[in-house]
Parts: structure tokens; C-alpha cells; sequence
């Protein structure tokens, strides 16, 4: 069973659609982390959350974790192509662990 | 100037062969990852070093052993290469992380092995 899942694990929109996805657990976390990774690229930090019901903007990328800081959401506003990517959620629960990550593609 | 650079970010070669895989970071970080990607994307701890000691061995075969000779080289040298071994393999950094909460990980570009 995995600490992190991720849904959906797929994704196809088109550009200028809405999309959210998450990061659940039933375990509860001081943080948590998103990052997105490009094809051929290491992962790259967007946002770290840390406070229950927290919500973060990133222009047009809105991140929340959960009030009991067990979830969190990360929603995209009028996705782009430069959108695509793999998503992943990031905790320490005792080690460094991802979510098993949400692939988005944007298409033209 | 790379923050974490790891070498090569290709290697192919043949089962039963032992391979290295280099790792530096620029950053001054005390923490050092390698991190296993497989083909579904999924990216799992392998080992954690903090000041050039072990602090993290997941459940990983002992044909794969880390080196860290100083703070800012962490390099992974692995026996018997086995087709199964073929994944991306990723070198990453950060900040020590005290229990329970996370710093930002820098990640090299990774390194794709592929054993025929």
C-alpha cells in the first residue's frame, strides 16, 4: 500500500481546461511538498505547504493541503502545453517519500 | 552552474557487468539522495547520506553500494548488473530535514541505465 496516492494517475486535457489533482494518505504530515518533472529532467519543487487548510498561488497553479493535513490539491487554471509534466507529492515520514504521481498532458 | 550533476545520464550495458554512477552538488547541502525511477514513474528512496553517513538503506540489493567521500559527492557503484536494474537512476540534495518535515530537494538531471 502506498503512503502517498496520487490521483488521477493520468491525465489528457486540452489547452485552457481546468484540472485538479490530488495526494491522499491516512497518515498525517507536519508538510508536504508538490513537484513537477519534465521528460529527459530530476524533479522540481513548486510549493511546500505546511499549515492544515493552507492554500498557495503559484499564477495559475493553486495548491491546498488538507485541514487535517492528511491531503492535499494542487489545481491548474487554463492549463498549458508548457503544463505537461509529471506531478508529485512529497512527505518526510521518517524518509524522503513521493507519491506514485499524476502524468498531465496538455494538448494544443 | 549545475547544482547537482550527475554522470553519465546514459549507460547501456551488459548483465553481470559492475557500472558507477558520479554525483556532486554545489549547493553546500549536508544531504545526499539516490532515488530509483522505474518504468512507471514511481520514484523511491534508495539510500539517504547526512555528513557523508548512511542514514537511510531501503530494502535494496547489497550489489548496489554508495560512496560518499565528502559532503558533496555521493556516487553509486553497482555489481552484477542485472536486467531488472534498468531504470533512471537520480542523485538529489537538500538541507538536512528534521523528522516530520521536508526541505527542498534539488534533483540532477538523472541517469538512464539500460542493462542488455
Amino acid at each position: 500500500t502506498q503512503l502517498l496516492e496520487q490521483s488521477p494517475q493520468f491525465l489528457s486535457i486540452q489547452e485552457g481546461e481546468n484540472l485538479t489533482v490530488y495526494c491522499n494518505s491516512s497518515s498525517v504530515f507536519s508538510s508536504l511538498q508538490w513537484y513537477r518533472q519534465e521528460p529527459g529532467e530530476g524533479p522540481v519543487l513548486l510549493v511546500t505547504v505546511v499549515t492544515g487548510g493552507e492554500v498557495k498561488k503559484l499564477k495559475r497553479l493553486t495548491f491546498q493541503f488538507g485541514d487535517a493535513r492528511k491531503d492535499s490539491s494542487l489545481h491548474i487554471t487554463a492549463a498549458q502545453t508548457g503544463d505537461t509534466g509529471l506531478y508529485l507529492c512529497r512527505v518526510n515520514a521518517g524518509k524522503s517519500t513521493f507519491g506514485d504521481g499524476t502524468t498531465l498532458t496538455v494538448k494544443p | 552552474d549545475t547544482a547537482v550533476s550527475q554522470t553519465p545520464k546514459y549507460l547501456v550495458t551488459q548483465m553481470g557487468n559492475d557500472k558507477s554512477i558520479k554525483c556532486e552538488q554545489n549547493l553546500g547541502h549536508d544531504t545526499m539522495y539516490w532515488y530509483k525511477q522505474d518504468s512507471k514513474k514511481f520514484l523511491k528512496i534508495m539510500f539517504s547520506y547526512n555528513n557523508k553517513e548512511l542514514i537511510i538503506n531501503e530494502t535494496v540489493p547489497n550489489r548496489f553500494s554508495p560512496k560518499s567521500p565528502d559532503k558533496a559527492h555521493l556516487n553509486l557503484h553497482i555489481n552484477s548488473l542485472e536486467l531488472g536494474d534498468s531504470a533512471v537512476y537520480f542523485c538529489a540534495s537538500s538541507h538536512a530535514e528534521g523528522w516530520g518535515g521536508v526541505t527542498e530537494a534539488f534533483f540532477g538531471q538523472g541517469t538512464r541505465l539500460t542493462v542488455v
